[in-house]
């Protein structure tokens, strides 16, 4: 079946440290995204890329970093420079042009220890 | 800049009534309009939508939504709550030209009550 891979489903970093989230998807999408989610703040976008090798920064890039090398594969860092990054994270894909919405995966939830 | 106001932070239903959540958007033009649904944990899923045509559409889980444009709202309704519905609803906006981001609200968290 076609889907949105997250892993893994829980991250935990000590502070200064960089981590890296994974993001796959085997749905033929041309857009990628990821949000932050925090309770009661819905969902922020950090980043999103419309095609391989391009990427744009969302509403609250700061600290975090991406890639996308190939279609499938938008992983996110969150760098040391995030400064309050425990929350939930949920990257999704999209067809482009057109929108039918996005589907999502399952999310990782990132803890600083 | 598109915006998205759902005015209710939590909301609670008994079981087997009525439901109705409010979403309203901001947005110079009709935008493409979403309402998805999170259970505690998990990703996103996509309730139902609204492109054009017929302002009232029909979802999965015996969910609908009504576009009202003079009141510039997209309400989700479902005429029978079951304990199973009990999650987070989101509201999302999109314009309807050029590369579309959605835009989200704040999210409505539904409780069931027996």
């Amino acid at each position: 079946d076609g889907g949105i891979t997250q892993s893994p489903k829980y991250l935990f970093r000590k502070e200064g440290q960089n981590v890296t989230l994974s993001c796959e998807q085997n749905l033929n999408h041309d857009a990628m995204y990821w949000y932050r989610q925090d309770p009661g703040q819905g969902l922020r976008l950090i980043y999103y890329s419309q095609i391989v090798n391009d990427f744009q920064k969302g509403d609250i890039a700061e600290g975090y970093s991406v890639s996308r090398e190939k279609k499938e594969s938008f992983p996110l860092t969150v760098t040391s420079a995030q400064k309050n990054p425990t929350a939930f994270y949920l990257c999704a894909s999209s067809i482009v042009p057109g929108h039918y919405g996005y589907t999502f995966g399952s999310g990782t939830r990132l803890t600083v220890v | 800049a598109q915006s998205v106001t759902q005015p209710d932070i939590h909301i609670t239903v008994s079981e087997g009534a009525s439901l109705e959540l409010r979403c309203n958007y901001s947005y110079g033009a009709t935008p493409y309009l979403f309402w998805y649904v999170q259970s505690p944990g998990q990703g996103l899923q996509l309730l139902l939508k609204y492109f054009s045509g017929d302002t009232l559409v029909q979802g999965i889980k015996g969910f609908e939504a009504e576009f009202k444009r003079s009141q510039s709202s997209f309400n989700l309704r479902k005429p029978s709550v079951h304990w199973s519905d009990a999650a987070e609803y989101f509201c999302a906006v999109a314009p309807n030209t050029g590369f579309q981001k959605l835009v989200f609200g704040t999210g409505t968290r539904l409780l069931v009550s027996p």
